[in-house]
């Protein structure tokens, strides 16, 4: 199964809102609402913020908000903030459970 | 509070194997999964394979099928991975996380770094 697409690189300034992408197909993606976000800090365990789309675990700020249309899922940050700045992987299930993940992207907050 | 917590790093020889562990403090073995995740230098997250240690059900990633092997002991709330046929390009981190299944990786261990070299 091939990796999810998402951008090398996004930025944005302290307070604005960023919009990270995440394409796949009919077969992970857009075949089931089961998509999944991490954010990852250099020399640290990814963590988890959105699953089953849009949902946040307990303590995950509301600033992180995702969606999906289609193929296409998005993981939307507001009001930036500078330990925001870190990678960011989509990840979605596929058929029998197979978890397959992005690329990964690279934010920075200028 | 799960907590999760690995073995410690491993210098591996080009074709041999290598076994990483991963206890699960918290009481998740009997309603979670435990999902195991590669990351090379510099790159991504790979997904490799999970077990549901309460079943001993497994799932491998097409691509390391062939050399991949996950256990758990339920008794003592660890699960095993065994990667085999080790090549340099298997110099990675590995994680492992408690999972249930659909709803991501929720909470992770500190990583493992596996080093293959002659």
């Amino acid at each position: 199964q091939s990796a999810l697409t998402q951008p090398r690189s996004v930025s944005g300034s302290p307070g604005q809102s960023v919009t990270i992408s995440c394409t796949g197909t009919s077969s992970d993606v857009g075949g089931y609402d089961f998509v999944s976000w991490y954010q990852q800090h250099p020399g640290k365990a990814p963590k988890l913020m959105i699953y089953d789309v849009t949902r946040r675990p307990s303590g995950v700020p509301d600033r992180f908000s995702g969606s999906k249309s289609g193929n296409t899922a998005s993981l939307t940050i507001s009001g930036l903030q500078t330990d925001d700045e870190a990678d960011y992987y989509c990840c979605s299930y596929g058929a029998s459970y197979i978890m397959v993940f992005g690329g990964g992207t690279e934010l920075t907050v200028l | 509070q799960v907590q999760v917590v690995q073995s410690g790093a491993e210098v591996k020889k080009p074709g041999s194997s290598v076994n990483v562990s991963c206890k699960a403090f918290g009481g998740t073995f009997s309603t979670h999964s435990i999902t195991w995740v590669r990351q090379t230098p510099g790159q991504g997250l790979e997904w490799m394979g999970r077990i549901i240690p309460m079943f001993g059900v497994t799932n491998y990633a097409q691509r390391f099928q062939d050399r991949l092997t996950i256990t758990a002991d339920k008794s003592t709330s660890t699960a095993y991975m065994e990667l085999s046929s080790l090549t340099s390009e298997d110099t990675a981190i590995f994680y492992c996380a408690t999972e249930m299944i659909s709803k991501g990786a929720d909470n992770w261990g500190q990583g493992t770094l596996v080093t293959v070299s002659s």
